[in-house]
């Protein structure tokens, strides 16, 4: 399972910086990765995603980077806005066999300063 | 992608009772999901809901506590059984994508208080 704590990690960044949220997933086997953005009150909303044949893929205002070397994956988000104020997940797959599941990551709070 | 809906959106409970949470997709979807998500923490997977099959849990979670019915393919439901202050949560469910069946879609969450 996931291990979670109690504190999230945080990133406050100035609006019109570019931000890099990090994650390390823990599954060697993992072949497919999602980034989320859950703002507060709301349920997680789909940001990007990225297969393990892949390095890099961009989105508007976003790339995604994989390491899968070390087991890396990260988030930019260039121009960052006061909207993209939120708590962001990473989350991983083995598409083999017949486990669907997604496992998340604990997730890092993104302030954007006006 | 699809859109998901929830009810409640919000409840508090008193402890010893149950709350039954619904998910309603706008599309005809295999694979639904459930998931817990405790305050300030990350998202945890209760079970998986497959329509015409019992769903399938996560170790951690039983379904004496959690019975999940799949009634049709856009439609899902997961009750909270004799509930404790301790199954105060957000409540999420998700479906997976049809096209790509890798990607899931999350509705917008139960929160839920329990007393």
């Amino acid at each position: 399972g996931e291990s979670v704590g109690l504190h999230l990690p945080t990133l406050s960044v100035q609006e019109g910086d570019n931000s890099i949220i990090n994650c390390a997933y823990s599954n060697s086997a993992s072949d497919y990765f999602i980034w989320y953005k859950q703002e507060s009150g709301k349920g997680p909303q789909f940001i990007i995603d990225i297969r393990s044949n892949m390095d890099k893929r961009q989105g508007q205002r976003v790339t995604v980077l994989l390491n899968k070397t070390v087991k890396h994956l990260s988030l930019q988000i260039a121009a960052t806005q006061p909207g993209d104020s939120a708590v962001y997940f990473c989350a991983e797959r083995n598409s083999g066999g017949s486990n669907y599941k997604l496992t998340f990551g604990k997730g890092t709070l993104l302030t954007v300063n006006p | 992608s699809a859109v998901i809906s929830q009810k409640p959106s919000r409840d508090i409970c008193q402890r010893g009772t149950s709350l039954t949470i619904q998910c309603q997709v706008d599309s005809q979807v295999t694979m639904m999901f459930w998931y817990r998500q405790q305050p300030g923490q990350s998202l945890t997977l209760i079970a998986t809901a497959n329509q015409g099959s019992e769903a399938t849990y996560e170790s951690g979670f039983v379904i004496d506590k959690f019975p999940i019915s799949r009634p049709n393919l856009t439609f899902s439901t997961l009750t909270v059984s004799n509930m404790s202050p301790e199954d105060s949560s957000i409540y999420l469910c998700s479906v997976e994508d049809f096209d790509s069946q890798e990607t899931q879609y999350f509705g917008p969450g139960t929160r839920l208080l329990v007393l």
